[in-house]
């Protein structure tokens, strides 16, 4: 168990709806980084939030956005969606002090269906 | 911009030997981390190994181990007396450590080897 929580595990939905998929860091953790594993992408870096602020953009759609909450956690909404959005969706969290090497620990993953 | 490229798509190898996964990378930063992660069918990511650019010693994590070229930007996973457990996908990911300049902990991750270890 890396510490992560990540919910819902599953999530099985229709083109065109939003969904919203939720991740709690590490205790103690300040930056959380969302990915998406699909079999056309691959496992590709969507967002990070260090501290509530974002910090860097990876290949998110703009139907996609996240935010970090004042107590760490995060969400990431999925909107318009299409059946190309149906992959496993990772959170990460690191403590993400700069200059020093900061591990990332990885949640277990939600898995959207879009059908 | 930093690429990762793993050539291997899938790899078999016995229970009991020994089997080299092949990464490379592209990158002009010359502060940065590579790692080996596994993912078991499961789909847990776990990190199995981490070496720093700035050391020219190979790491090492049981029977784990990389060698490191970094004229060469090749960084490839040795996995010694091979358990049917290392059954995964392995993924071979680059980063470099956030900074004041913009640098940021990102993960960019290579395709992915498939490793199958037969009994």
């Amino acid at each position: 168990d890396s510490g992560v929580t990540q919910t819902p595990k599953h999530l099985i939905t229709a083109t065109g709806q939003r969904v919203t998929l939720r991740c709690s860091p590490r205790s103690g953790d300040l930056s959380v980084y969302w990915y998406q594993q699909s079999l056309d992408q691959g496992l590709q870096f969507l967002i990070q939030y260090y501290n509530g602020e974002e910090r860097a953009k990876g290949n998110i759609l703009e139907r996609f956005s996240a935010q970090q909450f004042p107590d760490l956690h995060s969400e990431l909404n999925l909107s318009s969606l299409e059946l190309g959005d149906s992959a496993l969706y990772f959170c990460a969290s690191s403590v993400a002090d700069r200059g020093i090497y900061n591990e990332q620990f990885f949640g277990p993953g939600t898995r959207l269906t879009v059908l | 911009a930093q690429t990762v490229t793993q050539s291997q798509p899938e790899m078999s190898v016995q229970e009991a030997e020994t089997v080299t996964l092949s990464c490379t990378y592209d990158t002009s930063e010359s502060n940065y981390y590579l790692f080996w992660y596994k993912q078991p069918p499961s789909r847990q990511m776990i990190l199995v190994i981490r070496q720093e650019a700035y050391k020219q010693q190979n790491a090492t994590e049981n029977r784990f181990s990389v060698n490191f070229q970094k004229a060469a930007k090749s960084f490839s996973l040795k996995i010694s007396d091979s358990q049917l457990g290392d059954t995964a996908m392995y993924f071979c990911a680059f980063m470099t450590p956030m900074n004041y300049g913009g640098a940021t902990n990102k993960l960019i991750f290579g395709t992915g080897t498939l490793l199958a270890v037969q009994p």
